[in-house]
């Protein structure tokens, strides 16, 4: 299997654009995680789906911030506008099941916004 | 409230030296479960283990071992003689089964550094 697939690894924007970041699960899980990861803060749980359906985005940091999962095999994390305090490493995790079993993570999009 | 707590922000340890990695976790749940997962230099996260809370056996796996304590809500890491190859982050994360069950919330790490 090829592992959560995450693109892109690095994106550099300026404040104010749109950034999408993506996310392809491991095939077959169910659930589907995106965290942030600052120095700050640590690892961040923003929003996470069950069977496609956002169930928590109490972690989402603002209304700039939005995620789709339009089907069981892709994802997005939209920043619309960007500004400088979203940078951070953003990761996508994926698992089969619920709380007890194993979450898998992909390599990561690092953001940074000039 | 869950939480986890990891209170060494940074430990440095010389290679061949013993260190352990402290985790407290607060729940409400009596089942709950316990992870500990590895981010090296490269980025990724790399599982280590999962504990469930009705087993309390120590494990270990090579140079890794793992304390879990209900009694102080701990589930502490310990690399007996450490190589460079551990230099890492550390996290430790928890799940609950009854409140929050999807949800895998993790501390904010503790970076080792070993050094030759």
């Amino acid at each position: 299997d090829a592992g959560v697939i995450q693109s892109p690894r690095h994106e550099v924007t300026e404040m104010g654009q749109e950034v999408t970041l993506r996310c392809k699960p491991i095939s077959g899980h169910d659930y589907l995680f995106w965290y942030r990861q600052t120095m700050m803060r640590g690892l961040e749980l923003l929003i996470y789906f069950n069977n496609n359906v956002p169930i928590d985005d109490s972690g989402m940091p603002e209304d700039r911030f939005s995620a789709k999962m339009p089907n069981a095999s892709f994802s997005t994390l939209k920043i619309q506008p960007s500004e400088p305090r979203d940078s951070a490493v953003y990761f996508c995790a994926s698992r089969a099941g619920q709380g007890f079993s194993e979450l898998f993570f992909g390599s990561g999009t690092q953001l940074s916004v000039l | 409230a869950q939480k986890v707590t990891q209170a060494q922000t940074e430990i440095s340890v010389v290679e061949k030296e013993d260190v352990t990695l402290d985790c407290v976790y607060e729940t409400r749940d009596t089942t709950y479960y316990l992870f500990w997962y590895k981010q090296p230099p490269s980025g990724e996260l790399v599982f280590l283990i999962r504990r469930n809370s009705f087993d309390e056996q120590n494990e270990i796996s090579g140079r890794y071992s793992w304390n879990f304590q209900k009694s102080t809500s701990s589930f502490n890491f310990t690399i007996t003689a450490s190589q460079v190859v551990d230099s890492a982050v550390y996290f430790c994360a928890l799940s609950e089964a009854v409140y929050n069950t999807d949800k895998l919330i993790f501390g904010t790490g503790t970076r080792l550094q070993v050094f030759p």
